[in-house]
């Protein structure tokens, strides 16, 4: 069973709009989420993370928003740029249960278009 | 090294037989991390290691799989008796410590089992 979702295989944003990704979790022990990145051929690479103290964390035009009661985090990116066109992956971890490595979601498509 | 460095990149084996797949995390990382990803699928967690030892070998998908790792560095995932459900990229991640869920990854090795 997946514990860490991600519905929208793919996503379509125009250049400048707001892109929205989503993800869900059914783990209520989760208490730490990361957004990842990954181009083809790479690696995924950090890019934003949120601890279940807080509600939103912000870092240049990346912001991860967690509304804990409804087991779900967002990641907003403004404005979109072409090199954002990646697949982004949502993971989760219970970092105070002893949890070795992270979950992950099967990742979202984000797809800018000029 | 810069970077997390994996080998090899890519890697064609037929049934049956055995890979070895190799892992240089980035100089000083005492966390190191193996996940792969199937077709379609996220990032599934395998193993981890802080130094030379793994805490938990559960995460692997069968006892054809072993990992190890040596002189708190250099790690190698070893399937035996490949099959073709093992297809996937094998991705290496280092961190400086655990929990530091902002691990750096390899570029990781494509296996084709055919």
């Amino acid at each position: 069973d997946q514990q860490v979702k991600q519905n929208s295989p793919s996503l379509s944003v125009q250049e400048g709009r707001i892109s929205i990704l989503n993800c869900d979790y059914t783990n209520s022990m989760f208490d730490y989420f990361l957004w990842y990145k990954k181009y083809p051929a790479e690696g995924p690479t950090f890019l934003i993370s949120i601890s279940s103290i807080k509600d939103k964390n912000e870092d240049g035009r990346f912001t991860v928003f967690l509304n804990k009661s409804a087991k779900h985090l967002s990641l907003h990116i403004v404005p979109s740029q072409p090199g954002d066109s990646a697949v982004y992956f949502c993971a989760a971890t219970d970092s105070g249960g002893g949890a070795d490595g992270l979950t992950f979601g099967k990742g979202t498509h984000l797809i800018i278009q000029p | 090294g810069a970077g997390v460095s994996q080998s090899p990149s890519n890697k064609v084996t037929e049934k049956g037989k055995d890979v070895e797949l190799r892992c240089d995390p980035i100089s000083g990382h005492t966390a190191l991390y193996w996940y792969r990803q199937s077709l379609g699928q996220g990032l599934e967690f395998l193993i981890y290691f802080q130094g030379n030892s793994a805490p938990d070998k559960s995460g692997l998908p069968s006892d054809r799989f072993s990992a190890e790792r040596t002189g708190g560095s250099v790690s190698t995932l070893t399937i035996q008796r490949t099959q073709q459900e093992d297809s996937a990229v094998y991705l290496c991640a280092s961190s400086t410590q655990r929990p530091s869920w902002e691990a750096f990854f390899g570029q990781g090795t494509r296996l084709t089992v055919v």
